[in-house]
């Protein structure tokens, strides 16, 4: 069983450039988080979908968007690219359930902004 | 608030010795905890949860004990090896002001086993 895949891998981008990273969840997951890591940091909380509608939003300004696909792939978009956007961009996927909540990562995007 | 407390930030252990990294939560319907492993330049990987209705879970070397009534819970690593060094995450889901209860990380634990 494929886990969660995330694409691009790496991404280099120009300040003030937009950038668009993907997420495919594991089969049968119909949640998506978004979480940025700058290095050596915790996990920041961006964005959960679920069934196709955007669930939570973390403490990120609005350049920071996102979207659920009827298949539950995800999309994040980040607008007006900043050097602080520069991080390791980590998706994650799990069963919408209250008795498990595990969610599992991809091996994540890292974006750096030049 | 929705949070989840985690403590130490950073943890340094001779190898052989035991490790203990401590999680409280906000939220009392809170039922599932799980821990994570993050290796360098690696993503997230669950090692070890507990849910709910036990207090307490085992694999090998590795054990979470859960304090209900406290909302608190720990993760134990006794005989420690270096490759064991790692920022290691306690999670759990919090009710949000949306109602939804979204899985919520501790702001991890950097644990370093010197040999």
């Amino acid at each position: 069983e494929a886990g969660v895949t995330q694409s691009p891998t790496h991404l280099i981008k120009t300040r003030g450039q937009q950038a668009t990273l993907r997420c495919s969840p594991i089969s049968g997951h119909t949640s998506v988080y978004w979480y940025q890591q700058a290095l050596g940091l915790g996990l920041q909380f961006l964005l959960w979908y679920d069934e196709g509608e955007e669930r939570n939003r973390g403490n990120f300004p609005p350049r920071f968007s996102g979207r659920q696909f009827p298949n539950y792939s995800s999309e994040l978009n980040v607008n007006a690219l900043e050097l602080e956007d520069s991080a390791l961009y980590l998706c994650a996927s799990s069963v919408p359930s209250l008795i498990r909540n595990t969610i599992y990562f991809g091996e994540g995007s890292w974006l750096t902004v030049v | 608030g929705e949070n989840v407390e985690q403590h130490p930030s950073t943890l340094s252990v001779q190898e052989g010795d035991s490790a203990v990294i401590k999680c409280t939560y906000s939220d009392s319907a809170s039922n599932y905890f799980p821990w994570y492993k993050q290796e360098l330049g690696k993503r997230p990987q669950l090692i070890i949860d507990i849910r709910s209705n036990v207090g307490e879970k085992k694999d090998q070397r590795i054990a979470v004990t859960l304090n209900k009534t406290a909302k608190h819970f720990s993760l134990h690593i006794t005989e420690t090896q270096p490759e064991d060094s790692a920022v290691y995450f306690c999670a759990a889901p919090i009710r949000g002001s949306g109602g939804y209860q979204k899985v919520t990380f501790g702001t991890g634990t950097k644990l370093q086993v010197i040999p």
